[in-house]
């Protein structure tokens, strides 16, 4: 079965603190990895869209990584307006299934 | 603008009726889905639809049932036989492109 674990479940970090989120995923071949961000009561904004094992993708504090079994999303020097909930989803290499499977989140907080 | 539109933002219902919910795109997309969000907690699959007039269960569309007649639009009626329906619910649509993209969801309370 499709599954998503990402941990930790939550974070807090001082402004300027970097540091890492994980998503490990079991999936009968991937066909894309996606990283979205969700502000509470909103529905979540797209991130990025990653392909496979060694792709990477920036955007401004944030940098997406792949590997064959998780991704990290690297937070480098956090600003308070990052806390949000980033979620990672998955999906799979089914007979062209649009099926996207979410994990739970990590629910980052940055202090100021 | 383009995107997608859920409606209403609140609902509130009474316990043992149906009501329904709505999501419409104008992004040409030909998949659509439904999610259901409780608190802390990440998105659970309700039903997805891939092209107009078909549709797949996830893994809990128990208690919902959904219709896909146009390509805009794809309803979602959470029926009485949901037990738990008080959530956050959202709506997705996706095109050629393999991401998602949401529209700003509607709080469902059952009271």
């Amino acid at each position: 079965e499709d599954q998503v674990t990402q941990s930790p479940e939550a974070l807090r970090l001082q402004e300027g603190e970097s540091s890492s989120l994980n998503c490990s995923y079991t999936v009968s071949g991937l066909r894309g990895l996606f990283w979205y961000r969700q502000d509470p009561g909103k529905g979540p904004e797209f991130l990025f869209t990653l392909y496979s094992a060694g792709e990477e993708k920036e955007k401004e504090r944030l940098k997406a990584t792949l590997t064959k079994k998780e991704s990290f999303l690297h937070i480098t020097a956090p600003k308070p307006e990052d806390s949000a909930t980033y979620l990672c989803a998955v999906q799979a290499l089914k007979n062209r299934d649009d099926k996207i499977i979410f994990g739970k989140g990590t629910r980052l907080h940055i202090l100021p | 603008d383009g995107g997608i539109t859920q409606s209403p933002k609140y609902l509130f219902r009474k316990e043992g009726q149906n009501v329904t919910l709505s999501c419409e795109q104008n992004l040409n997309h030909d998949a659509m889905y439904w999610y259901r969000q409780d608190p802390g907690q990440g998105l659970r699959l309700i039903y997805y639809s891939q092209i107009v007039n078909d549709f797949q269960k996830g893994d809990i569309a128990e208690g919902y049932s959904v219709s896909r007649e146009k390509k805009e639009s794809f309803p979602l009626t959470v029926t009485s036989a949901q037990k738990n329906p008080t959530a956050f619910y959202l709506c997705a649509s996706k095109g050629y492109a393999l991401e998602a993209f949401f529209g700003q969801g509607t709080r469902l309370t059952v009271v």
